[in-house]
Formats: C-alpha cells, sequence, structure tokens
C-alpha cells in the first residue's frame, strides 16, 4: 500500500493561471515533505520543502500547504508557466529516516 | 562541480547477465542512494549509504548488490538481470539522512532494458 499518494496522475492547466497539485499521505509520523520536478531524461530536481512545524512555505511562484490533519499537501504555482510542464513528485520522510514518493503527477502548462 | 554523475545513460541486457552502474558525486556527501522509477509506481529506493562503508537495504533490494568504499562512488550491481529490473535508475546524494532538513540531488539517470 502506497504511503504517499498522487491522485492526479496528470493536469492541463492554461499558461497564466494557477497549478494546484495534490498530495495526500497515510503515515501520520512522517515530518517532513518535499516537492520534485522532474524533465523528461533528467534526474529529478528539487522545487520546494515544508516541516511539520509550518503550514505554508512560500518560494517565487511556488507555495506549499499542509494540512497534518488531513495528512494532505498541496503544491501551488502562480503564475503558471509553459517551462513548468514536467511531472512532479511529492516526497515525505518521518525524521532521520529515508524519503518516500509518490507516483507523480504530469503537468502540462498549456500556452 | 559536477554534481552526481550516472553512467551509463542507457543499458540492454540479457537474462541472466551482470552489469554495475555507476554513480559519483563531487559535493562530499556522505549520503548517497539509488532508486528505481517504475510507471505509476513514483521513486522506490533500492539501497542506500549513510557513509563510507556502510550501506543498507531500502524498499526494493532483491537481485542488487552495493558497496560504499570511497565517499564519491555508489556502484549498483545487478547480478543476474531479469526482465523485471527493466527500469530507469537514479542515484542520489545528500549532505546527511538524518534531521529530514537536507535536499538531495539526483543524476540523469540509467536506462536499463532486460530483454
Amino acid at each position: 500500500d502506497q504511503q504517499v499518494k498522487q491522485n492526479s496522475p496528470s493536469l492541463s492547466v492554461q499558461e497564466g493561471r494557477i497549478s494546484i497539485l495534490n498530495c495526500d499521505y497515510t503515515n501520520s509520523m512522517f515530518d517532513y515533505f518535499l516537492w520534485y520536478k522532474k524533465y523528461p531524461a533528467e534526474g529529478p530536481t528539487f522545487l520546494i520543502s515544508i516541516s511539520s512545524i509550518k503550514d505554508k512555505n512560500e518560494d517565487g511562484r511556488f507555495t506549499v500547504f499542509l494540512n497534518k490533519s488531513a495528512k494532505h499537501l498541496s503544491l501551488h504555482i502562480v503564475p503558471s508557466q509553459p517551462g513548468d510542464s514536467a511531472v512532479y513528485f511529492c516526497a515525505a520522510s518521518n525524521y532521520g529516516q529515508n524519503f518516500v514518493f509518490g507516483p507523480g503527477t504530469r503537468l502540462s502548462a498549456l500556452p | 562541480n559536477a554534481g552526481v554523475t550516472q553512467t551509463p545513460k542507457f543499458q540492454v541486457l540479457k537474462t541472466g547477465q551482470s552489469m554495475t552502474l555507476q554513480c559519483a558525486q563531487d559535493m562530499n556527501h556522505e549520503y548517497m542512494s539509488w532508486y528505481r522509477q517504475d510507471p505509476g509506481m513514483g521513486l522506490r529506493l533500492i539501497h542506500y549509504s549513510v557513509g563510507a562503508g556502510i550501506t543498507d537495504q531500502g524498499e526494493v533490494p532483491n537481485g542488487y548488490n552495493v558497496s560504499r568504499s570511497t565517499t564519491e562512488d555508489f556502484p549498483l550491481r545487478l547480478l543476474s538481470a531479469a526482465p523485471s529490473q527493466t527500469s530507469v535508475y537514479f542515484c542520489a546524494s545528500s549532505y546527511t539522512r538524518t534531521g529530514g532538513m537536507h535536499t538531495q540531488y539526483f543524476g540523469p539517470g540509467t536506462r536499463l532494458t532486460v530483454l
């Protein structure tokens, strides 16, 4: 059973609009969360993180929200740009342990 | 800095063949790991190392061996390749596994096909 779920395999959004990517987890011990972005034929690159002591973290156009009671986090991209088209992975960790990755969501930001 | 490098980029093997996927990093990272990526499965941890001479199993270790003789290198060995090992393999490194406050840097991946 997957501990980290990304239930939308793909998402399309118009350039300039908001993209919202969702991630759910089942292990209540997870306390640190990452989002990675992956282009074809490249390795994943780190995008943004959040620890369980926060409910929001911003970095430029990217904001991650964490709802611990719902075991849910989301990544908001505002405004979306064509260069944001990639696969986005959510990952979670229990303090000091290895990360568990979700299956990914493919975002298509259309011009 | 080259970051994390992986060789080869592509490989085709026949069932039963063995091979080694190479991974190297030049960031003096203690923690290194190997993942495989399969459609709909995300990245699954195969083996990891918290420092030279120390390795441990991840979620899907069967059929793979690793060693860590230096800080820089972390090769992954397939002893007897099987079609189920057809996948894209990523190596990653970071300063440390502990504390949770670290970022993993990934290599570009090796696409392996086992016939």
